[in-house]
């Protein structure tokens, strides 16, 4: 069975820094490209980062460009999203997801929520 | 914001059909690209509904269908139950924003 388990939320000041984990079992993790999605408070679903099985290939929403770095270790079978400079508008739930080939999501984790505020 | 547009909500008595509606444009679905549609429960992550703009996923209901036409797609749903009453949201990619993952502005479900 595929499961995909999020941490490393909570509540940080604006500015500040969290890193998520995705921990992923059940599958081949070296053999499939990984996203973060993420869902602010009542809104809809918005992807933030692609990272493809090798790590050759990282992508990330204009959004947090330059603030967000994705990384994963195939050994560890982990994913994860070191998120700097966080500003208010990041708060949300961040979704671990499995990227499929033809580019769509077949499975997601639970989510862990971030929330920016002072 | 989101570059596919869906209707904020659609309802439905049990046992109707309901369709929602994903427009895009010839940078998305116009272009070639499939759509994929995903169902939130309430309080739950997103879960994998539909791919390649008709395909169903093993365990997902026949009674969920999808197509595409032109620069839209649609999700349809027959028999509608209880526990259909959902948030729906479609997905393609499009080129000229570069990205792999665009998705829809998402659509509630009530049943009636």
């Amino acid at each position: 069975e595929v499961q995909l388990v999020e941490s490393g939320g909570g509540l940080v000041q604006p500015g500040g820094s969290l890193r998520l984990s995705c921990a992923a079992s059940g599958f081949t993790f070296s053999s499939y490209s990984m996203n973060w999605v993420r869902q602010a408070p009542g809104k809809g679903l918005e992807w933030v980062s692609y990272i493809s099985s090798s790590s050759s290939t990282i992508y990330y929403a204009d959004s947090v460009k330059g603030r967000f770095t994705i990384s994963r270790d195939n050994a560890k079978n982990s994913l994860y999203l070191q998120m700097n400079s966080l500003r208010d508008e990041d708060t949300a739930v961040y979704y671990c997801a499995r990227g499929s080939y033809g580019y769509f999501v077949d499975y997601w984790g639970q989510g862990t929520l971030v929330t920016v505020s002072s | 914001q989101s570059v596919l547009t869906q209707p904020p909500s659609v309802s439905g008595a049990p046992g109707q059909r309901v369709t929602i509606s994903c427009t895009g444009s010839s940078s998305n679905i116009g272009a070639g690209y499939d759509v994929h549609w995903y169902q939130q429960l309430p309080g739950t992550a997103p879960k994998l509904l539909i791919y390649g703009n008709s395909n169903r996923p093993s365990g997902v209901p026949d009674r969920f269908s999808g197509s595409k036409s032109g620069t839209s797609a649609s999700l349809a749903i027959t028999g509608l139950q209880a526990e259909d009453e959902a948030d729906y949201y479609c997905q393609s990619y499009d080129s000229s924003l570069s990205v792999h993952y665009v998705f829809g502005t998402g659509t509630k479900v009530t049943v009636l």
